[in-house]
């Protein structure tokens, strides 16, 4: 198992530019969510999805998209890219119904810089 | 909303030595679930250390061990006979019952000294 990918590793984008953060699991995973990790702030949650077809708005959704069409892929789209939008991203999955803990396992991340 | 405090950016521990990093938590909920993270260079996050509220015995994991304080709200985790290998970035994180979000501290960067 590959367990959660996620492409780029990296990227630089200018503030206006729009592009897709991907990320894949192959745990047949329910769920699938979305972080953005800042300095002194942890990690804070964008978008999650409990299912294909089923997304919903996290902690700081603005200026994200997501849409979930297979249990595998959960893409995040940046529209139009600000500053403010320079962060480490992370993709995780669990499971819905796997147990008590569901845990929750993480992508290597993309670190993106908007100019 | 449940929030969840760490409020020691940095600690540094001389190889082989005890350090606990210290975990405070709001939430008015009775059944939840708390984590420790662990986050080296690599970015990687990696599950260290859980808990269920629960349970009273504290959880255990070779050399981790949580003190769960329920009525403080506190989870702080012990790392013993500490590695180099254990200089990371450290995350508390809190998750309800029955739910599959989590909420982060803000970290405790680690450094181990040899």
């Amino acid at each position: 198992n590959a367990g959660v990918t996620q492409t780029p590793k990296f990227q630089v984008l200018k503030t206006g530019q729009s592009m897709t953060l991907q990320c894949a699991q192959d745990m047949n995973h329910e769920y699938m969510s979305w972080y953005r990790q800042d300095p002194g702030m942890g990690l804070r949650l964008i978008h999650y999805s409990v299912g294909a077809g089923i997304t919903d708005q996290g902690e700081v959704p603005n200026g994200y998209n997501v849409s979930r069409s297979t249990t595998e892929d959960f893409p995040l789209r940046l529209l139009s890219a600000a500053p403010s939008q320079t962060s480490v991203y992370f993709c995780a999955s669990s499971p819905v119904t796997g147990g008590p803990y569901n845990e929750q396992f993480f992508g290597p991340g993309t670190r993106l810089t908007v100019l | 909303a449940q929030t969840v405090t760490q409020s020691q950016p940095e600690m540094s521990v001389q190889e082989a030595e005890t350090v606990t990093l210290s975990c405070t938590y709001d939430t008015s909920e009775s059944d939840y679930y708390l984590f420790w993270y662990k986050q080296p260079p690599s970015r990687q996050m990696i599950l260290v250390i859980r808990q269920e509220a629960y349970k009273q015995q504290n959880a255990t994991e070779n050399r981790f061990s949580v003190n769960f304080q329920k009525a403080a709200k506190s989870f702080s985790l012990k790392i013993s006979d500490s590695q180099l290998g254990d200089a990371a970035m450290y995350f508390c994180a809190y998750r309800s019952a029955g739910r599959h979000k989590l909420v982060f501290g803000a970290g405790t960067i680690l450094r181990v000294k040899s």
